[in-house]
């Protein structure tokens, strides 16, 4: 039961161009969406949420959209670095006292911004 | 180094022995997760531990696998008679202990992980 899926495997832009990676979720009950971002051989690396009450949030070159209706959320990154060249992972969590911070995570999708 | 420190970083096991993998949360975090990254999928939760308590193990096969996070040291996921299709890496994550006021992001704080390779 996937409760969390990135449907593209993978994302090729240019540098300079908007990347978008999208993530689809099943469970209304949801609470908090996340992204993470994976280098090789490192662990994952946290890089922007959103709260379910919210559709939008934004720090620096990355921005989060929160469609609620459709159970999609999406991240842009403008403009895309070839330093932005990684997997990033969409996660989500449930309400804290029932779940704690458990997340539950896509399978992920590889960006390569290219130079 | 205030993170998340896991060790062995890389673990060479033959099938039927034993793995012990362990992690140190973050200062001033109480709660421990673990998940598995099979080669070429996402991470996969497997348990949710505070200290001397198991407080979700849904995502634990129910042989071989176990965990502890005892009073003092370190969370130890413990793998027993390990087989070909326990080679993965095994994250391991903390957060604080959120109650009442403050938001919940919800974030947890990540080490390097643990590759376990078994022969």
């Amino acid at each position: 039961d996937q409760q969390v899926k990135q449907n593209s495997p993978s994302l090729s832009v240019q540098e300079g161009r908007i990347s978008i990676l999208n993530c689809d979720y099943t469970n209304s009950m949801f609470d908090y969406f996340l992204w993470y971002k994976k280098y090789p051989a490192e662990g994952p690396t946290f890089l922007i949420s959103i709260s379910s009450i919210k559709d939008k949030n934004e720090d620096g070159r990355f921005t989060v959209f929160l469609n609620k209706s459709a159970k999609h959320l999406s991240l842009h990154i403008v403009p895309s670095q070839p330093g932005d060249s990684a997997v990033y992972f969409c996660a989500a969590s449930g309400k804290k006292e029932t779940s704690g911070s458990r997340l539950t995570f896509g399978e992920g999708t590889q960006l390569t911004v290219n130079p | 180094n205030a993170g998340v420190m896991q060790n062995p970083r890389h673990l060479v096991r033959r099938r039927g022995q034993e793995a012990r993998l362990r992690c140190s949360p973050m200062k001033g975090h109480s709660h421990v997760y673990w998940y598995r990254q099979l080669p070429e999928e996402g991470l996969k939760f497997m348990v949710y531990l505070q200290k001397e308590n198991i407080i979700d193990e849904s995502g634990m096969p129910k042989e071989r696998f176990s965990a502890e996070f005892p009073k003092e040291g370190p969370s130890i996921l413990r793998i027993q008679q390990v087989v070909r299709g326990d080679s993965a890496a095994y994250f391991c994550a903390s957060s604080p202990l959120y109650y009442a006021s403050g938001p919940n992001t919800g974030e947890l704080f990540f080490g390097e992980g643990s590759r376990l390779t078994v022969l």
